[in-house]
C-alpha cells in the first residue's frame, strides 16, 4: 500500500510569496495531521482533521497559516505571506481510529526554505 | 516547558556498545509511543506501551514504561550503524493531541 504522499519534497521561495503544501493520506485513514519540525522546537502539531473536519488548530502559528481538507484523500497547508521564520520541515501524517494507541503514519515531509 | 523531556539530546557510541535513552515527564499518560526518524524521512512508529511497568522487545531494542506511567526508556543492545537516527517519544496530551519530545539523536560509529 502507498504511504502518506507529500508534495513538493523541497520548496525554496522568497519572503512574501504564497506557499502551498500538499498531502495525500493513506486510504481509509480518518485522521490527518500537519506537523512542523525545526531544530529549536522539535516536532510540533499545527492542526489535525477527523473525517475531513478540522478538530484542533491551536498549533497554527498565526493567521498567515491555513489548512483545508476538501475530501478524504487530499489536504493542503497554505502560508500567505511566507516569512523566513517559517523555514522548517513540514510533515503530514494520517492514522486510523484516533490518537494515542494508534500509529501515526508520516510522509517524508516538505523541506521549506523562505529566503 | 517541554511536556516530555528526552535525554540525552545527542549520543555517539561505537558499534557493539549498549545504550539507554530516556523520556521523562511529570504527567501521567495512558500510553506512550516511540518513533525513529532517519534523515530525509518522516518518523516511523517502533512501539506503543500502555501498561505501567510494561516491557516490550523489538529485536535488540527493549522499551519500558515506568510503573507510574510518567516515564519510559529505550535500551539498545549491541548497537549497529543501522540504529543511527533520531528517537522520539510521544504521548497523548488531553483528549486527542499527540505531543513529541525533542528527541535523542543517536549515532553509531562503525
Amino acid at each position: 500500500d502507498a504511504g502518506v504522499i507529500q508534495s513538493p519534497r523541497h520548496e525554496v521561495t522568497e519572503m512574501g510569496q504564497e506557499v502551498t503544501l500538499r498531502c495525500k493520506p493513506i486510504s481509509g485513514h480518518d485522521y490527518l495531521f500537519w506537523y512542523r519540525q525545526t531544530m529549536m522546537r522539535g516536532l510540533e502539531l499545527l492542526i489535525y482533521f477527523n473525517n475531513n473536519v478540522p478538530i484542533d488548530d491551536s498549533g497554527m502559528p498565526e493567521d498567515r497559516f491555513s489548512a483545508k481538507m476538501p475530501n478524504a484523500s487530499f489536504s493542503t497547508l497554505k502560508i500567505q505571506p511566507s516569512e523566513p521564520r517559517d523555514s522548517a520541515v513540514y510533515f503530514c501524517a494520517s492514522s486510523h481510529r484516533g490518537i494515542g494507541n494508534q500509529p501515526q503514519h508520516f510522509g517524508d515531509g516538505t523541506r521549506l526554505s523562505i529566503l | 516547558t517541554q511536556l516530555l523531556e528526552q535525554s540525552p539530546q545527542f549520543l555517539s557510541i561505537q558499534e557493539g556498545e549498549n545504550l539507554t535513552v530516556y523520556c521523562n515527564s511529570s504527567s501521567v499518560f495512558s500510553s506512550l509511543q516511540w518513533y525513529r526518524q532517519e534523515p530525509g524521512e518522516g518518523p516511523v512508529l517502533l512501539v506503543t506501551v500502555v501498561t505501567g511497568g510494561e516491557v516490550k522487545k523489538l529485536k535488540r531494542l527493549t522499551f519500558q514504561f515506568g510503573d507510574a506511567r510518567k516515564d519510559s526508556s529505550l535500551h539498545i543492545t549491541a548497537a549497529q550503524p543501522g540504529d543511527t537516527g533520531l528517537y522520539l517519544c510521544a504521548a497523548t496530551q488531553g483528549a486527542q493531541k499527540l505531543v513529541f519530545g525533542q528527541g535523542t539523536r543517536l549515532t553509531i560509529n562503525p
